[in-house]
């Protein structure tokens, strides 16, 4: 079955730590986005990429880095630079430029910071 | 700025009655609206969409919703709720279909036996 897989589901890590989050699909989407979900908040765009090799900052983005090697895999790294890095982590893919609302997500991340 | 509103929180029916989930938006023209449902510590998964045509859309699990573009909303239904309906649900909007995702803030539905 075609899906998003984010690994693991979750992961606590000690202040100051650089630590990584893992989204592969085998959807053959185009488009891959990471959003963080706080309790009240909805969703908040981190970063997303549309093509291999390109991606762009979202809303939040500070604090955060991405890399898009390849079209499956769009990891995120969530550095000691990040204030409050504590939250439930949503990668999310999309067929492609226009169909940009129609995402699908993965079961997510909870990363927790002390 | 693009924005989107659920003004419940939280909402809690009992088995078997009807359902409304209100979603009003923001925006200049007419948007592409969504929603999705998101279960306890998972992923969001989309019900509906709207891009144009008729005004009230069908969903998957017994969903629909209306767009009335007089009053900016997309209001979510159902006519008789099951347990396992149970959930987080997000409205969602974009501009045009290669804009980026605007979610609202989510409102929780908890149903009584």
């Amino acid at each position: 079955d075609g899906g998003i897989t984010q690994s693991p589901k979750y992961l606590f890590r000690k202040e100051g730590q650089n630590v990584t989050l893992s989204c592969e699909q085998n959807l053959n989407h185009d488009a891959m986005y990471w959003y963080r979900q706080d309790p009240g908040q909805g969703l908040r765009l981190i970063y997303y990429s549309q093509i291999v090799n390109d991606f762009q900052k979202g809303d939040i983005a500070e604090g955060y880095s991405v890399s898009r090697e390849k079209k499956e895999s769009f990891p995120l790294t969530v550095t000691s630079a990040q204030k409050n890095p504590t939250a439930f982590y949503l990668c999310a893919s999309t067929l492609g430029q226009g169909r940009l609302g129609e995402q699908y997500f993965g079961p997510g991340t909870r990363l927790t910071v002390t | 700025a693009q924005s989107v509103t659920q003004p419940d929180i939280h909402i809690t029916v009992s088995e078997g009655a009807s359902l409304e989930l209100r979603c009003n938006y923001s925006y200049g023209a007419t948007p592409y609206l969504f929603w999705y449902v998101q279960s306890p510590g998972q992923g969001l998964q989309l019900l509906l969409k709207y891009f144009s045509g008729d005004t009230l859309v069908q969903g998957i699990k017994g969903f629909e919703a209306e767009f009335k573009r007089s009053q900016s909303s997309f209001n979510l239904r159902k006519p008789s709720v099951h347990w396992s309906d149970a959930a987080e649900y997000f409205c969602a909007v974009t501009k045009t279909s290669y804009d980026k995702v605007i979610f609202g803030p989510g409102t929780s539905l908890s149903v009584i036996p």
